[in-house]
Parts: structure tokens; sequence; C-alpha cells
């Protein structure tokens, strides 16, 4: 089974720091690095879909970066609020014959408080 | 409204039975996946689908049986055989097999007693 990892595996903020945490992949047979949010009591929801190596994606106070050649993705929320409270999770696709299919790290949590 | 349904929400069963987890999507998606979640674990993959009639095991199908004869409706059957069958199972979608993002449902929580 292929392994990907996230870091840390939670963190607490306070409102208004900024934060970032960390997606490891494999390096070789790199097809895309999928990023999601997930709220409790709600389903996870996509956040960014990365495909280029030194690609960067945002989405108002998230963005990310994708280094593939290293296998790592950064996540950060710059100005973290109650709301950005959730579970984020990344997911590795590779080539050949697994490209159907997402491999998911165990997320990080994150807790925001006011 | 488009999106992906499951049902139950909550499903309680005891040890030894069968039961089937309903996941219906009117997003006219290709794709189809199961996966489950347990405290501590990220989401595992059980089963997926890329085309109607045709499925995939994932990484933990031990126990687990799936059908895949329309493509809005991906059931999955928990057998008797699933060891520990008591977890969150999320069911998702996606347009294509490709870069595609996932579309997940609001999951079925199973206890077995």
């Amino acid at each position: 089974i292929l392994n990907v990892e996230q870091s840390p595996q939670s963190l607490h903020v306070q409102e208004g720091d900024s934060t970032n945490f960390t997606c490891s992949f494999p390096s070789s047979n790199f097809y895309a690095l999928h990023w999601y949010r997930w709220e409790t009591a709600k389903s996870p929801e996509a956040l960014f879909v990365m495909t280029l190596n030194g690609d960067e994606k945002k989405k108002g106070r998230i963005s990310a970066t994708l280094n593939t050649k290293e296998g790592y993705s950064y996540l950060y929320i710059k100005g973290s609020q109650p709301e950005d409270s959730a579970t984020y999770l990344c997911a590795f696709r590779g080539r050949g014959s697994t490209l159907g299919r997402l491999y998911f790290g165990r997320g990080t949590q994150l807790t925001v408080w006011p | 409204d488009g999106g992906i349904t499951q049902s139950p929400k909550y499903l309680f069963r005891k040890e030894g039975q069968n039961v089937t987890l309903s996941c219906e999507q009117n997003l006219n998606h290709d794709a189809m996946y199961w996966y489950r979640q347990d405290p501590g674990q990220g989401l595992r993959l059980i089963y997926y689908s890329q085309i109607v009639n045709d499925f995939q095991k994932g990484d933990i199908a031990e126990g687990y049986s799936v059908s895949r004869e329309k493509k809005e409706s991906f059931p999955l059957t928990v057998t008797s055989a699933q060891k520990n069958p008591t977890a969150f199972y999320l069911c998702a979608s996606s347009p294509g097999v490709t870069a595609s993002e996932q579309y997940f449902g609001p999951g079925t929580r199973l206890t077995v007693t």
C-alpha cells in the first residue's frame, strides 16, 4: 500500500494566527495531489487538485504549494478563523494501474480558538 | 439538487448479519468509490468503480462486496465475513478517473453488536 504522510496530526492555534501543514507522498509516478477539508458533521470537500511541479493554488486565505520532485505539498492558512477548524486531508493519485484511485493521508486536525 | 445520498445515516446490526449500504448520485459521474474511516485512520478505499458493470478492489476489500448495475448507484454489502464492520462509511463519486476531484456523500455510521 502506497504511503501518504501528513504532519502534524493535530494543531491548535489562536484566531488570527497563520499556520501550515505538510503532506508527503512518493515522488515517483506522480499524477496529481488533492487537498480536502472535512468539517465535523459534514462531507469532505475538495480544496485543490494540483498536477504540476511548482504549482501554487489559492482560495481565499488558503493556499497550497507542490513539489513533485521531492514529494511534498504544503497547505497554508493565513489569519486562521474559527470556521477554518476542520480536518485537512491530502490524497495522492499515481500514474499507471492505480490512476483511477486516490491514496489518502490520515489528515491534520486543525482547531482555531477564538 | 445534484449530489450524493447515502442512507441511512445510522445503521445497527447484529453480528453475523449481512447489511447493504446505499449510495446514489445524480451528478452523472462515471466513477464511484467506497471508503471506510476508523478513529485515527485516514480514508481507506474498499472498492471503486470506473464504469458501469465494472469495479476494482481497494486496500481493504475483504468481507465486502459491491455491484454497479446502474451509473447512479453503487451499493456496498458488508458481509458477516468482515471481522470489524463497525465504522463510518463514505461514498464518493467523480466525473472521471484522472485528475478529477471526488465528491462525497454524508456517510453512514454502521454499528454491529
